[in-house]
């Protein structure tokens, strides 16, 4: 079944340390994005990327790193950089070719809960 | 600036009962507007999407939305709440830029 997984599920960070949270999809999507959720909040933007080897800053991007080296994937550094880590993360994809088309609507994983220890 | 504000951060309903979450937007762009019902510690399921054409869009589990262009309105209704309704919602606007997100609103159903 196509779709996008994200992985772990759960995962915890020290103080000071570097955590990546893995991005999957086979939906064939051009776009992916990173959004953070806190509770009352909704979901604030992180990072997107429209193409291989391209990617923009979203509202949120202080102390986080992308990288899109294959269409597939898109994983998301939290580093030690970022004060408030804790929050659940959330990756989603949408077929927007070389453009945000506007009608197009995202798909996303089930999440990561990270948790600063 | 383009904002999506969704009235309410919790709203309860008896079972059976009508479910109205409401959700404005703010655009100097023709919107395009989306729902997605989210459940506990899962990702985010698409409910419905207004793009063009037909300004009632009915989407799955029997909720619908009506674009309201002159009260720059999204607002999602059901008939009839079921307790498998028990979710959390969030209003979607798609301008020239990625999905902005509303905060949300809770929805409980009472038995």
């Amino acid at each position: 079944d196509g779709g996008i997984t994200q992985s772990p599920k759960y995962l915890f960070r020290k103080e000071g340390q570097n955590v990546t949270l893995s991005c999957e999809q086979n939906l064939n999507h051009d776009a992916m994005y990173w959004y953070r959720q806190d509770p009352g909040q909704g979901l604030r933007l992180i990072y997107y990327s429209q193409i291989v080897n391209d990617f923009q800053k979203g509202d949120i991007a202080e102390g986080y790193s992308v990288s899109r080296e294959k269409k597939e994937s898109f994983p998301l550094t939290v580093t030690s950089a970022q004060k408030n880590p804790t929050a659940f993360y959330l990756c989603a994809s949408s077929n927007t070719g070389n453009s945000i088309v506007r009608n197009t609507e995202a798909f996303f994983g089930q999440g990561t809960r990270l948790t600063v220890v | 600036a383009q904002s999506v504000t969704q009235l309410g951060s919790h709203v309860s309903v008896s079972e059976g009962a009508l479910v109205l979450l409401r959700c404005n937007y703010s655009s100097s762009v023709p919107p395009y507007l989306f729902w997605y019902v989210q459940y506990p510690n899962q990702g985010l399921q698409l409910l419905l999407k207004y793009t063009t054409g037909a300004t009632l869009v009915k989407g799955i589990n029997g909720f619908e939305a009506e674009f309201k262009k002159s009260e720059t309105s999204f607002h999602l209704t059901k008939p009839s709440a079921h307790m498998s309704d028990a979710a959390e919602y969030f209003c979607a606007f798609s301008g020239n830029t990625p999905l902005v997100f509303g905060k949300g609103t809770r929805l409980s159903v009472i038995a």
